[in-house]
This record gives C-alpha cells, structure tokens and sequence, in this order.
C-alpha cells in the first residue's frame, strides 16, 4: 500500500463549525506533514509531525489544531476558521523527517469557508 | 531568507515541442526535488537529484542539477497532452529540516 489516503474530499464549513479532516497511511512511515495549498500557488507546509511528535509548527493560528493519535493516523482540528483559510489541504508522509525524504502526498481536502 | 525560484510562471506549448522550467536557489542545496500535479490532482514526486552535475532521464523528461548545485532543470521532449500540469522543484530550508517548494510552472499544452 503505497497510498495517502485523505476525507473528506470536500468540506464546506462556516466560520463558527467545527469539523475535523483526516489522513490516514499505512506505509510505516515516521512522518507527517500537513500542507496548505491555495489555487495556483505552491503548497506551504503547516505542521510536521514526527514519531508521532510535533515537530514543526510553522506559526499557524491557533484555529488550526494538529493531532497524530498514532503513526499511521494525522488528523487536523479546525474551528472558527476565517474565509481567507478557503483551500486545498494535503496530507504528506515519509519514512522519515528531513528534507531528504521523499513526500507522498493524500488527494486532499477541498476546504471553503463560507 | 533562502528561496527556491522557479521559471517560468506560465508555459503553454503545441503538443510535440519541447519544454524547460528553471529552478535556481541563492544557497548551494543538498538535494533538489521535482514534484507534478495536473490539474485537480496532489503533488507527485517525480525525483531527486543529490549530485554536482547530475542528469538524471525518465523517458521523454531529462533532470539536471547544476554543477555548483544552486539550480536545477526539468527538460521535456516531445510534450503529450498528458504532461500537462504544474512543475514543483523544492529544495531543503537553509538550518532546517524541511523542503520549500518553488512557485511552480504550470504548463498547458495545445493538441
């Protein structure tokens, strides 16, 4: 199983939902990446996780809320989300951290903040 | 801080001409890596390139990374409509353990 695999496909949410997007990777990999990526421009890396620790936190607000329950699962927590947050969110992973690593990316969640 | 840049934005072709996207860093990189996404789709890894001077080929795509290792090139011949797409280099963060992806080349192609 060489696959990301991310739900929902597509979220629609008002700013005051709460809602949850998941990833999931059976890969063994010890790292986990969340990415957000708006249209036509390049993905930006939010959060790392690493043996399923934080290890990167790239000063995103406090709305987004990061989980890794165990090395296979990535979970990404939002509330009060703003509509500028409207995106595309990938989930990556790698065997390892570093900027070595290849990344296998998930299909992503389609966000829109209404 | 250190960047990625990548050109050029836009590159629309007819199909059977070649193509080339450029990526230059101000830093010497470690590694360079080359990412696809079509239209709608996810980021894929295509390679990575680690070697002074390296090319590396996958069929009709030739990788090169520059002898001083600060730029990198993504050449295809013959373009077929299912290369349309855009084109991520990405390259290691000066002191940090993570990549940074250029802005991309998004290439279109006439049939």
């Amino acid at each position: 199983d060489t696959e990301v695999t991310q739900t929902p496909k597509h979220l629609v949410m008002g700013m005051t939902n709460k809602k949850s997007l998941k990833c999931e990777q059976h890969m063994g990999h010890r790292a986990m990446y969340w990415y957000k990526q708006k249209a036509k421009k390049p993905p930006e890396l939010m959060f790392v996780y690493s043996y399923e620790k934080l290890s990167i936190n790239e000063s995103v607000p406090s709305r987004f809320s990061p989980e890794c329950p165990n090395s296979s699962l990535l979970n990404l927590h939002l509330h009060a989300l703003q509509p500028e947050d409207s995106a595309l969110y990938l989930c990556a992973s790698s065997p390892n951290e570093g900027h070595n690593e290849k990344l296998f990316f998930g299909s992503g969640t389609q966000l829109s903040v209404l | 801080g250190q960047q990625v840049m990548q050109i050029p934005q836009y590159q629309h072709v007819q199909e059977g001409e070649d193509f080339t996207t450029y990526c230059n860093s101000s830093t010497t990189l470690s590694n360079i890596q080359w990412y696809k996404q079509r239209p709608g789709g996810h980021p894929v890894f295509l390679i990575q390139l680690v070697k002074s001077g390296e090319v590396k080929k996958q069929k009709r795509l030739t990788f090169q990374f520059g002898e001083a290792k600060k730029n990198s090139s993504l050449h295809i011949t013959a373009t077929q409509t299912t290369d349309v797409g855009t084109y991520f280099c990405a390259g290691p963060k000066q002191g940090a353990q993570k990549l940074v992806f250029g802005q991309g080349t998004r290439l279109t192609i006439n049939p």
